[in-house]
């Protein structure tokens, strides 16, 4: 079983569709928390961090669940411009290895 | 902010050679250097991690004496593919840490034929 797991996508979506991607992970030790974004044949880019009290940042929303080791990612108001992949991803301590689900795919048409 | 520069973007080479992937951080220091790589529609996985002047950690199943790591520097670590076989085709990207958070290089696209 992969550390990291998300849903397998891809998501096809309209313009303005609200969108919801799910990740858990298995070592519960894990401390920190993010969603990377990554375009085609580009290096990934830190799209949040992810806290236990939940954040937002525009139209993007981060949950984590510890108890379930459960963690999300919502999308309000789709742009073409967010069609990428989502990756999942999780630290053991901090300063150590960033750890990559294998990401979902979204797709935004007009 | 913090910049990682790598070298090269993409490299074709032919089987049995060695390749050199360069990645330089310009206006911090990386302590640690994380070397990763994908596979096509796969994530990216950690190969090893360098701290500079020691000897890199690979994870289980890399062959360290296939990929050679050097982090002689604060600002400078290197990945050599030894040897490369097609098998070893794969986009290879580091990532320091230093100065604040993690910060990836662009990426090398490597194809052996």
């Amino acid at each position: 079983r992969k550390e990291v797991e998300q849903d397998p996508g891809p998501f096809n979506v309209p313009e303005g569709a609200t969108v919801a991607f799910n990740c858990t992970y298995s070592n519960s030790a894990s401390q920190s928390f993010f969603w990377y974004r990554q375009d085609c044949r580009k290096e990934p880019k830190l799209l949040m961090s992810v806290y236990s009290s939940g954040n937002e940042d525009g139209r993007f929303t981060a949950q984590l669940n510890r108890a379930s080791q459960y963690i999300s990612l919502l999308i309000r108001d789709s742009k073409l411009s967010d069609s990428a992949t989502y990756l999942c991803v999780v630290t053991h301590q901090a300063g150590t290895a960033l750890i990559f689900g294998k990401g979902t795919t979204l797709s935004v048409s007009s | 902010g913090a910049v990682v520069s790598q070298h090269p973007s993409r490299v074709i080479c032919k089987s049995g050679t060695s390749v050199k992937i360069e990645c330089r951080s310009l206006d911090f220091q990386a302590t640690t250097m994380f070397w990763y790589r994908q596979f096509p529609k796969q994530s990216l996985m950690l190969m090893a991690t360098s701290n500079e002047g020691s000897k890199a950690t690979y994870e289980q199943g890399v062959e360290k004496d296939k990929f050679l790591i050097n982090h002689a520097s604060l600002t400078l670590s290197t990945l050599t593919v030894t040897s490369a076989h097609p098998e070893d085709s794969s986009f290879y990207i580091c990532s320091a840490r230093g100065g604040n958070g993690y910060t990836f290089g662009s990426g090398t696209r490597l194809t052996v034929v």
